[in-house]
């Protein structure tokens, strides 16, 4: 099956500053890279996602990068918020399966 | 909206009893419903897909006589711990896909399992 990693483990970045979280797959029929956003004994909740056919995008202070080539994705959050600090899961789908990274504890110092 | 709510969000339990997690997709219906197990500070581990109508497809690892599940409607899934331990304490979360929306798959709030 799929196998996603991902890097940092843990992340502090004073507020203000930029995050950046990088993830790699080994499936090369994987097509779409979800991220989610998990806070502490809640849900997961999708912030952004990309598709194999898109190099880029992004929505306000948060962005996504995918290498297909490379099969390496990365999410960029700027002018972090201490309401950013969570722990981020990047995501990796060929169907119907998702798998996840081993997660991101991100702390945003005030 | 679309939502996927789970039942119950805690359950304690005596070591050797089964315990049943209830997975529900509101206002949509799911083919395929995914169980997840998170140990604290840890990712999200796929245990099993849940196939309506058929039998669930487990993970590599994971016992299928121990995490039973049932998927008797399209929205509804049901995992089961069979003669739990003090190791199957966790955090229990299913999620599901919906097919008219295209992005993400929803998760349900989670059942933590403690087992005395």
């Amino acid at each position: 099956g799929e196998n996603v990693e991902q890097h940092p483990s843990t992340l502090s970045v004073q507020e203000g500053d930029s995050a950046v979280i990088k993830c790699t797959y080994s499936d090369s029929a994987s097509n779409y890279f979800p991220w989610y956003k998990q806070e502490l004994g809640k849900r997961p909740q999708l912030i952004i996602d990309i598709r194999s056919n898109v190099g880029e995008k992004k929505d306000q202070r948060i962005a996504v990068t995918l290498n297909k080539t490379a099969k390496h994705f990365s999410l960029h959050i700027t002018e972090t918020q201490p309401e950013d600090s969570a722990v981020y899961f990047c995501a990796a789908s060929g169907g119907n399966q998702f798998y996840f990274g081993t997660g991101t504890s991100l702390t945003v110092i005030p | 909206g679309a939502v996927v709510s789970q039942h119950p969000s805690r359950v304690i339990c005596k070591s050797g009893t089964s315990v049943k997690i209830e997975c529900r997709s509101l206002d949509f219906q799911a083919t395929t419903m995914f169980w997840y197990r998170q140990f604290p500070k840890q990712s999200l581990m796929l245990m099993a897909t849940s196939n309506e109508g058929s039998k669930a497809t487990y993970e590599q690892g994971v016992e299928k006589d121990k995490f039973l599940i049932n998927h008797a409607s399209l929205t509804l899934s049901t995992l089961t711990v069979t003669s739990a331990h003090p190791e199957d304490s966790s955090f229990y979360i299913c999620s599901a896909r919906d097919s008219g929306r295209p992005r993400g798959a929803l998760f349900g709030p989670g059942t933590r399992l403690t087992v005395l």
